[in-house]
């Protein structure tokens, strides 16, 4: 079992809908979750960062975090041609000095 | 001004080079890693320092050597490049306390 896994997509959405990306985690010690967006041949972007369980709010996007199932998720709200990415899930265990481990990622296609 | 730069941005050489990728940060950030990506395999680690005087293997590190010569610079050397050594390159900084990561533009490398 990976360590972080993803679906690696393509998940496509009609422009305007909720696109949802999901992630799970096997290591229940984890404590930081992060959603970095990547463009084609760019590096990645933080967009956002969850600690807690429950959801947080940024825009349009919303990262939702379930400790007890090991999942986090982000939500992204009207979806717009400009989010066509892909998107990484990082997980730190808070050990091995703080190490982010990634999932593969998942590309998302909004459709106008 | 990038907070992590690399250089260069794509680099094209011929099996059995030497190849040296730099990077440099303004972050003031302790920890610098360098991370190789191919398609379909995600970002994956080949090695890492806390401090100037700490370096560590990654995942992927045979083949790649590194120097960190100062808190600010972390150079990755291919010491005789081969073909499957083609992808692109990230380095990388964090602070010690969260393990956000924060990345270079990134270095395209095709070894004919």
């Amino acid at each position: 079992q990976k360590e972080v896994e993803q679906n690696s997509g393509p998940l496509s959405v009609p422009e305007g809908a909720i696109a949802s990306l999901n992630c799970t985690y096997s290591d229940r010690v984890s404590q930081s979750f992060f959603w970095y967006r990547q463009y084609s041949g760019k590096s990645p972007e933080l967009i956002m960062s969850i600690y807690s369980n429950g959801d947080k709010e940024d825009g349009r996007f919303t990262a939702q975090l379930n400790k007890a199932s090991q999942y986090v998720s982000l939500l992204i709200r009207d979806s717009q041609p400009s989010d066509s990415a892909t998107y990484l899930c990082a997980v730190n265990r808070n050990n091995a000095g703080n190490m982010l481990t990634f999932g593969g990622g998942t590309r998302l296609m909004v459709k106008p | 001004d990038a907070d992590v730069t690399q250089t260069p941005r794509n680099r094209i050489t011929k099996t059995g080079k030497r190849i040296m990728l730099e990077c440099s940060q303004t972050k003031g950030h302790d920890r610098m890693y360098w991370y190789r990506q191919d398609p379909g395999l995600g970002l994956r680690l080949i090695y890492y320092s806390f401090d100037v005087k700490d370096i560590n293997k990654g995942e992927i590190s045979d083949g790649y050597s590194v120097s960190r010569q100062a808190q600010a610079k972390f150079s990755l050397s291919l010491e005789s490049a081969i073909p499957n050594q083609t992808a692109l390159y990230f380095c990388a900084t964090s602070s010690r306390n969260t393990g956000e990561l924060f990345f270079g533009e990134g270095s395209r490398l095709t070894v004919l």
